[in-house]
């Protein structure tokens, strides 16, 4: 049983660059969530892809950030113009039916 | 607004002794209740949860939690713990499916010898 899978596992960028995240849920999860957590936090809620329907987006999601799950298997998210604020582990969960959410790795960011 | 609060930011027990890890939530009605274990670098993985019923749930890796809805807590507890136990451990709370989880601030487990 494949797990939910990430990648990069670690990205290194330039301040002002744009990035992009991928992540594949675990085969037959139709619910698919994007977290940032910072460090000595709990993650924090970005956004939720029911199938390929972006159906939440959280505050923390600015402008900058794009997501993406466009045949509602695998989903992508983008940040435009990083900013050193922007480094975070990004973290990647999906689901089935149930209320609970199964995590990938995390792709570490870090912006100079 | 649900919140989910971890009062213990780091705890140290001695490997073999027991544990106990405190979670306290705000919420309305009785939530799903969640405890995640996430080792350095890593991402998270699914101990226990509790959605209704019995109020004692055992999870993976020999842990349980109790439900306590008059005291609003979840706190999660091992009998004797390992050295493999240490890691940093987060309570989260979900409302139902598809929605977001809150997650606390964590608890960072050091087991020592």
């Amino acid at each position: 049983d494949t797990g939910v899978s990430q990648d990069p596992r670690h990205k290194i960028t330039k301040r002002g660059q744009n990035v992009t995240f991928r992540c594949d849920p675990i085969s037959e999860h139709n619910r698919l969530y994007w977290y940032r957590q910072t460090l000595g936090q709990g993650p924090e809620f970005l956004t939720y892809f029911q199938n390929e329907a972006q159906l939440e987006k959280s505050r923390l999601l600015s402008d900058r950030f794009s997501a993406e799950r466009p045949k509602g298997s695998f989903s992508t998210l983008e940040i435009q113009r990083t900013e050193q604020g922007d480094s975070a582990m990004y973290l990647c969960a999906s689901s089935r039916t149930g209320p609970e959410q199964y995590f990938g790795p995390g792709t570490r960011l870090t912006v100079t | 607004a649900q919140s989910v609060t971890q009062p213990d930011i780091h705890i140290t027990v001695s490997e073999g002794a027991s544990l106990e890890l405190r979670c306290n939530y705000s919420y309305g009605a009785t939530p799903y209740l969640f405890w995640y274990v996430q080792s350095p670098g890593q991402g998270l993985q699914l101990l226990l949860k509790y959605f209704s019923g019995d109020t004692l749930v055992q999870g993976i890796k020999g842990f349980e939690a109790e439900f306590k809805r008059s005291q609003s807590s979840f706190n999660l507890r091992k009998p004797s713990v390992h050295w493999s136990d240490a890691a940093e451990y987060f309570c989260a709370v979900g409302e139902q499916a598809g929605t977001a989880l809150i997650f606390g601030k964590g608890t960072t487990l050091s087991v020592s010898s």
